[in-house]
């Protein structure tokens, strides 16, 4: 199993739409979860850290099941700007360093 | 937050040459950084994690000798890709992390092409 698994996307939606990204992770004893996101040709920009009692941002509120070891990231009305890839990413197993998913890429159309 | 720069940001250069990344924490002390490699459409893929003062930490299959890491200082590390090959072309990304907590701050890439 891959230590971090996502929906493999795209997701094509209309502005003001809701749409929701899904994460699973293999690593039980992570304790650390994020969302990235990741314009084309840039660097990833940390989105959201994601805690156990889920939390919210604005348009956007993270999930996290330990007993699933699934994470979720739900963007409310979506806007073009929001047009980006994705990443979950959690620590790897020494607790050391990041590991990333494949990405989730999102269009936002008008 | 804290500002990670990464030079160059981009180099193209011949098959067989060495290219010399840099990345620099320029508002925190980074004891350890990150050097990732992203190809097309694809995850970013974790390279090696160095400590300053200490040799690096290579993840599985990646090349120690072919791909030199150097964290000299708390705000410098380097990545040196020696003989580089067309297969080497791909998007380098730094990060670093402060003594304290856990986030990670990205520099901004750098795209090598190698001909």
């Amino acid at each position: 199993r891959k230590e971090v698994e996502q929906d493999p996307g795209p997701f094509n939606v209309p502005e003001g739409a809701t749409v929701a990204f899904n994460c699973t992770y293999s690593n039980s004893a992570s304790q650390s979860f994020f969302w990235y996101r990741q314009d084309c040709r840039k660097e990833p920009k940390l989105l959201m850290s994601v805690y156990s009692s889920g939390n919210e941002d604005g348009r956007f509120t993270a999930q996290l099941n330990r007993a699933s070891q699934y994470i979720s990231l739900l963007i409310r009305d979506s806007k073009l700007s929001d047009s980006a890839t994705y990443l979950c990413v959690v620590f790897n197993q020494a607790g050391t360093a990041l590991i990333f998913g494949k990405g989730t890429t999102l269009s936002v159309s008008s | 937050g804290a500002v990670v720069s990464q030079h160059p940001s981009w180099v193209i250069c011949k098959s067989g040459t060495s290219v010399k990344i840099e990345c620099r924490s320029l508002d925190f002390q980074a004891t350890t950084m990150f050097w990732y490699r992203q190809f097309p459409k694809q995850s970013l893929m974790l390279m090696a994690t160095s400590n300053e003062g200490s040799k690096a930490t290579y993840e599985q299959g990646v090349e120690k000798d072919k791909f030199l890491i150097n964290h000299a200082s708390l705000t410098l590390s380097t990545l040196t890709v020696t003989s580089a090959h067309p297969e080497d072309s791909s998007f380098y990304i730094c990060s670093a992390r402060g003594a304290t907590g856990d986030t990670q701050y990205f520099g901004p890439g750098t795209r090598l092409l190698v001909l």
